[in-house]
C-alpha cells in the first residue's frame, strides 16, 4: 500500500461547483498534513496546512481525521482559477525529512 | 526576484554524461531538499539538508549525490546519467518551524 493515496481524478465540474477531494495515510504516527496545489508544469505552493479540529480558508475547508488516517479538501464555489492539481502531504515526524506527497488530484473547472 | 531559483530550467544530456542541478535561496532557510516528479507520482525525496554540515539521504539517492556549498546553495549532481532519470526536478526550502515547504521552479531533465 502506498504511504499517501489520493483520489485518482481527473475531476472536471462546472463553475460553482462543490467538489471534495480525499486523502489516505498509512503511518498512523504521522504530525502534519498540507493541502499543495500545483499548476501544470509548476512548482508545488502550499495552499493550506490542516489542524485536527478542522480548519476553513475562504472557499476552502480541510479536516482531518487520525482515527481513520483520513484527510479532506472540500471546494466551494469553484472558480476557473482553481484548475490544478492538488497534493496531499504529511510529515510523519516533527524533524522535517519524511515529507511523503500523493500522486495528486487533478480538477479542471469548466465554463 | 523569485526567492528559490533553479538552474538550468531544461537540459538535454546524453547516458553516461555527469550533470549538475543547482539551486539557490534567498529566504534565509537552514532546510533544503531536492525531489524528482514522474508522471502520476508523487514528489520523491532524493536529498536533504538540515545546514551546510549536515547531508542525508532521502528514499531515491542512488545515482545522485549533493553538494552543500553555503546556507543558499545546494545543487544535486548525476554521477553518470541514464534514461530513466528522465524526470522533473525541484528544490525547495523550510525554516523548520512551520514545516511549509517553497518550491523552485523546477528542471525539467531528459536523458537520451
Amino acid at each position: 500500500r502506498k504511504e499517501v493515496e489520493q483520489d485518482p481524478g481527473p475531476f472536471n465540474v462546472p463553475e460553482g461547483a462543490t467538489v471534495a477531494f480525499n486523502c489516505t495515510y498509512s503511518n498512523s504516527a504521522s504530525q502534519s498534513f498540507f493541502w499543495y496545489r500545483q499548476d501544470c508544469r509548476k512548482e508545488p505552493k502550499l495552499l493550506m496546512s490542516v489542524y485536527s479540529s478542522g480548519n476553513e480558508d475562504g472557499r476552502f475547508t480541510a479536516q482531518l481525521n487520525r482515527a481513520s488516517q483520513y484527510i479532506s479538501l472540500l471546494i466551494r464555489d469553484s472558480k476557473l482559477s482553481d484548475s490544478a492539481t492538488y497534493l496531499c502531504v504529511v510529515n510523519a515526524d516533527n524533524y522535517g525529512q519524511n515529507f511523503v506527497f500523493g500522486p495528486g488530484t487533478r480538477l479542471s473547472v469548466l465554463p | 526576484d523569485a526567492d528559490v531559483t533553479q538552474t538550468p530550467r531544461n537540459r538535454i544530456t546524453k547516458t553516461g554524461k555527469r550533470i549538475m542541478l543547482e539551486c539557490s535561496q534567498t529566504k534565509g532557510h537552514d532546510r533544503m531538499y531536492w525531489y524528482r516528479q514522474d508522471p502520476g507520482l508523487g514528489l520523491q525525496l532524493i536529498y536533504y539538508s538540515f545546514d551546510v554540515k549536515d547531508i542525508n539521504k532521502g528514499e531515491i539517492s542512488d545515482g545522485y549525490s549533493v553538494s552543500r556549498q553555503a546556507q543558499a546553495k545546494f545543487s544535486l549532481s548525476l554521477e553518470s546519467a541514464i534514461p530513466n532519470q528522465t524526470a522533473l526536478y525541484f528544490c525547495a526550502t523550510s525554516d523548520g518551524e512551520q514545516e511549509t515547504q517553497y518550491f523552485g521552479p523546477g528542471t525539467r531533465l531528459l536523458v537520451l
